[in-house]
């Protein structure tokens, strides 16, 4: 089990600038969630997907974000445009979800974005 | 809407003592599941301990235990023996029985452990 994999590790970019941030569940999870961990705000969840499908993008910032799942085995998370403010680590995370399910969240090692 | 609140934003204890973090919560639901995660300075979110609302027996992890209180809506992790890689920044995070997007986190204690 490689365990959910994140990339880029870290990103430094110009304001202004497209951001993609990439991420690959853990195989057989059916969830993927996105979230981003700041100092101010703490661990805020952006959108998560359900079997591909997005279920819930409410915590998306603004129209500047978005958030794709082509198939079961990867996912994207873009900025566009990206600004300082933006500058935070944003972490996947997968689950094996379903009706009654415990099966905790399994997170990436994160993307540390800057944005300057 | 569920809500965690974690009182300690910072934390200390010696090496080989224990140390006990705070929780609380606050749902409407009776079916649910609690779980602490610890990130040390590596940032990667490593799961601690899970907790089932419906069992009354509190979760035991090796030195890592919990304090269920489901009437007072509380959930404490004790950490027993502390080492020097127990230092971290420790979420309790909260988790409605039926899958989905309501898995909260709390704001995080970060603990240190001293030598």
């Amino acid at each position: 089990d490689a365990g959910v994999i994140q990339s880029p590790r870290h990103e430094v970019t110009e304001m202004g600038q497209e951001v993609t941030l990439r991420c690959k569940p853990i195989s057989g999870h059916d969830y993927l969630f996105w979230y981003r961990q700041t100092m101010m705000r703490g661990l805020e969840l952006l959108i998560y997907f359900n079997n591909n499908v997005p279920i819930d993008d409410s915590g998306m910032p603004e129209d500047r974000f978005s958030a794709k799942m082509p198939n079961a085995s990867f996912s994207t998370l873009k900025i566009q445009p990206s600004e300082p403010r933006d500058s935070a680590v944003y972490f996947c995370a997968s689950s094996s979800g379903g009706q009654a399910s415990n099966s905790p969240l399994h997170f990436g090692n994160g993307t540390r974005l800057t944005v300057t | 809407a569920q809500t965690v609140t974690q009182s300690q934003p910072e934390m200390s204890v010696q090496e080989a003592e224990t140390v006990t973090l705070s929780c609380t919560y606050d749902t409407s639901e009776s079916n649910y599941y609690l779980f602490w995660y610890k990130q040390p300075p590596s940032r990667q979110m490593i799961l601690v301990i899970r907790q089932e609302a419906y069992k009354q027996q509190n979760a035991t992890e090796n030195r890592f235990s919990v304090n269920f209180q489901k009437a007072a809506k509380s959930f404490s992790l004790k950490i027993s023996d502390s080492q020097l890689g127990d230092t971290a920044m420790y979420f309790c995070a909260f988790m409605k029985r039926v899958h989905g997007q309501n898995f909260v986190f709390g704001p995080g204690t970060r603990l240190s452990v001293l030598p």
